[in-house]
């Protein structure tokens, strides 16, 4: 069953960093036109793009998130990991880990993980 | 960045209710224009990419239609299982991808 699983830490200081795993299962991690993200949501409100990442080892970050995010892909364990240091509380959130389809121009979230909130306090 | 604004930010709706949820870009993105549905607690759901293909499995009288720089979202007659928060996303450029600010759907 093609699945994305969140996992990490739910608690995590300020100043610290956060890591987060997402491992996929069904689907192949290095077929050309998928890439893997990472989208949070803080409590309340809207979807926020954070980082992209190809099986190749291209990475796409959000400009106001760049100097803390670090994304990678392990093929070996079919799993993308997220990194962002100096958390403040404005990194509270669910962060989900999406598949992005690539067909015709237009990247599209076709596969979500369930989400893991990650509290910073 | 490329701006997303949704309108309206809420509504409410009966069930057999046409409604329509309109996303606006701050510049022109083509038909790179996707729409997903969020259910409270949930991960959000796909729904229509490229403007106006819906997906395996997404009910007919979801529609999507616009281009350019104008979208908007059509659930033809609305179902108790479509109450919701809805967010477009343009991936015109994918530095950064952009979301608008999502329109929640509540029952009247």
């Amino acid at each position: 069953q093609l699945q994305l699983q969140e996992s990490g830490p739910g608690l995590v200081k300020p100043s610290e960093t956060l890591s987060l795993t997402c491992t996929v299962s069904g689907a192949s991690i290095t077929s050309d036109n998928d890439y893997w993200g990472w989208i949070r949501q803080p409590p309340g409100e809207g979807l926020e793009w954070i980082a992209t990442i190809h099986h190749t080892g291209v990475t796409y970050y959000k400009p106001s998130l760049k100097s803390r995010i670090t994304i990678s892909v392990d093929t070996s364990k079919s799993q993308i990991s997220l990194r962002l240091s100096s958390v403040t509380a404005a990194d509270t959130a669910v962060y989900y880990c999406a598949r992005l389809s690539y067909a015709s121009g237009n990247y599209y979230i076709d596969l979500w993980g369930q989400g893991t909130l990650v509290t910073v306090s | 960045d490329i701006q997303m604004t949704q309108s309206p930010s809420s509504l409410s709706a009966s069930v057999g209710d046409r409604v329509t949820i309109t996303c606006r870009a701050s510049q022109t993105i083509g038909i790179y224009l996707n729409w997903y549905q969020q259910k409270a607690g949930k991960a959000p759901k796909p729904l229509i990419s490229a403007a106006s293909t819906l997906q395996s499995g997404v009910p007919s009288r979801f529609s999507g239609s616009g281009s350019g720089t104008d979208f908007t979202l059509t659930i033809s007659s609305l179902q108790p299982e479509d109450f919701a928060t809805y967010y477009c996303q343009q991936s015109y450029t994918t530095l950064p991808l952009t979301f608008g600010g999502g329109t929640k759907v509540e029952i009247k």
